[in-house]
């Protein structure tokens, strides 16, 4: 079975600076895809960067990294630069590749940018 | 180009009662999902419909049930509900890929329902 485990309930950051979100995951699939999602007060999820199991590059996607550590099953999630509008819930998620359609949530981490 | 879009944005019930929440995916996409984030949690599958079909399931009873139509909108169908079904229902949207499921959601801002 799948899993991923967000162990920082909550998370301050002064603005400016960066940030690291923890994930961990678990999986006996070799293909995976790992994601994560930022969700503000409006309810609506939104998509921030992915990486894949084979992706030997950790992915980047403007102001967001994905630290990717394959043998730790760690997928952290980089903030740099934190702006006030990035307050919001983060949620990292995982899905297999083939033979599955699912993507799985983690319980989420709630940022709080200071100004 | 309009995202994906979901109605009603809130809804009370009371236990016992049945309610359809229906979801619109984004232009271009195929595939819709279901997910129930309950107050504090991270969303949890409910089930994903592709080709007017329940592709997958998760853990989620008979009385959650869907339908997808050819114009690839959805609903989403709770019946007798509990006082526990109180949550955010998100829908979500992409488009297949066969096998491959790296496609990124793309979701709603949800339907709150509160049952009393």
């Amino acid at each position: 079975a799948q899993k991923i485990t967000q162990t920082q309930p909550g998370m301050f950051v002064q603005e400016k600076e960066a940030v690291t979100l923890d994930c961990t995951y678990d999986t006996s699939d070799p293909s995976y895809g790992l994601f994560w999602y930022k969700q503000p007060s409006s309810g609506e999820m939104i998509f921030l960067i992915y990486q894949g199991s084979y992706d030997q590059q950790n992915a980047t996607e403007g102001r967001y990294s994905l630290n990717f550590q394959k043998a730790r099953k760690s997928a952290n999630l980089v903030i740099s630069a934190s702006q006030l509008g990035d307050s919001a819930m983060y949620f990292c998620a995982m899905t297999r590749l083939t033979g599955g359609f699912k993507t799985i949530f983690g319980a989420g981490t709630r940022l709080f940018v200071k100004a | 180009d309009a995202g994906v879009t979901q109605s009603p944005t809130h809804l009370i019930k009371t236990r016992g009662q049945q309610v359809t929440l229906r979801c619109s995916p984004k232009s271009g996409h195929d595939t819709v999902s279901w997910y129930q984030q309950a107050l504090g949690q991270g969303p949890q599958f409910i089930f994903q419909y592709y080709e007017e079909e329940e592709r997958q399931r998760g853990n989620f009873p008979d009385r959650f049930s869907g339908h997808q139509f050819p114009n690839y909108s959805s609903e989403l169908n709770v019946n007798a509900l509990l006082l526990g079904d109180s949550a955010l229902y998100l829908c979500a949207s992409s488009l297949s890929q066969g096998e491959a499921t790296n496609e990124k959601l793309f979701f709603g801002s949800g339907t709150q329902l509160s049952v009393l």
